[in-house]
């Protein structure tokens, strides 16, 4: 069972333009919601995270809105660069070491030139 | 540096082979765990452990076994009985709270 969906799956958006990935989440007990960003070959790397006591988390052009009634998150990238290409990730956990992150299926993201 | 190192980076199994996987880490980090990464399937969790001595499966436990017997180190085994291995297998590692730190992954192939 997918604990945590992610849409789109695939996304293409020009230089400059906002990426917009989605996240759903079913568990009320989630409260750690990172995202991480993978090159090919790479390993995933986290990029930016958020707690369920703020709405919105910014870190330079990333940002996290939160919707906890609605059991979503979503990560924009804001003049989105030809070297934000890559996959992806969104996750969730219960937010200490008991627990291991749950992680959507990853969005391939291109940014053209 | 701190750091998680998965090695090797390339490995190739002859069916009906068991092979180990390394990962090392000197963060000092309590948990370590083992995702398995296939296209269009996301990471999906073979195990973890949060203490020397113990492990617990995850959601795709079968045919992979572990040990901790160091702070530092969790190999992985895939085993004869894991019918489709081919994967890229990734490595990571996490304080009690915050993220993890992953590591470069193994990529493995069944020849």
């Amino acid at each position: 069972q997918q604990q945590v969906k992610q849409s789109p799956q695939s996304l293409i958006v020009q230089k400059g333009g906002i990426s917009i990935i989605n996240c759903a989440y079913e568990n009320t007990a989630f409260d750690y919601f990172p995202w991480y960003q993978q090159f090919p070959g790479k390993g995933p790397a986290l990029l930016i995270a958020i707690r369920p006591d703020v709405s919105e988390k910014k870190e330079g052009r990333f940002t996290i809105s939160f919707n906890k009634s609605a059991k979503q998150f979503s990560l924009h990238i804001m003049d989105s660069q030809p070297g934000d290409s890559a996959t992806y990730f969104c996750a969730a956990s219960m937010g200490n070491s008991g627990y291991a992150l749950n992680f959507g299926k990853g969005t391939s993201l291109l940014v053209t030139p | 540096d701190g750091g998680i190192t998965q090695s090797p980076k390339y490995l190739f199994r002859k069916e009906g082979q068991n092979v180990t996987l390394s990962c090392e880490q000197n963060l000092n980090h309590d948990a370590m765990y083992w995702y398995r990464q296939d296209p269009g399937q996301g990471l999906r969790l073979i195990y973890y452990s949060q203490i020397v001595n113990d492990f617990q499966k995850g959601d795709i436990a079968e045919g992979y076994s572990v040990s901790r017997e160091k702070k530092e180190s969790f190999p992985l085994t895939v085993t004869s009985a894991q019918k489709n291995p081919t994967a890229f297998y990734l490595c990571a590692s996490s304080m009690p709270v915050g993220g993890y730190t992953f590591g470069s992954g193994t990529r493995l192939t069944v020849v």
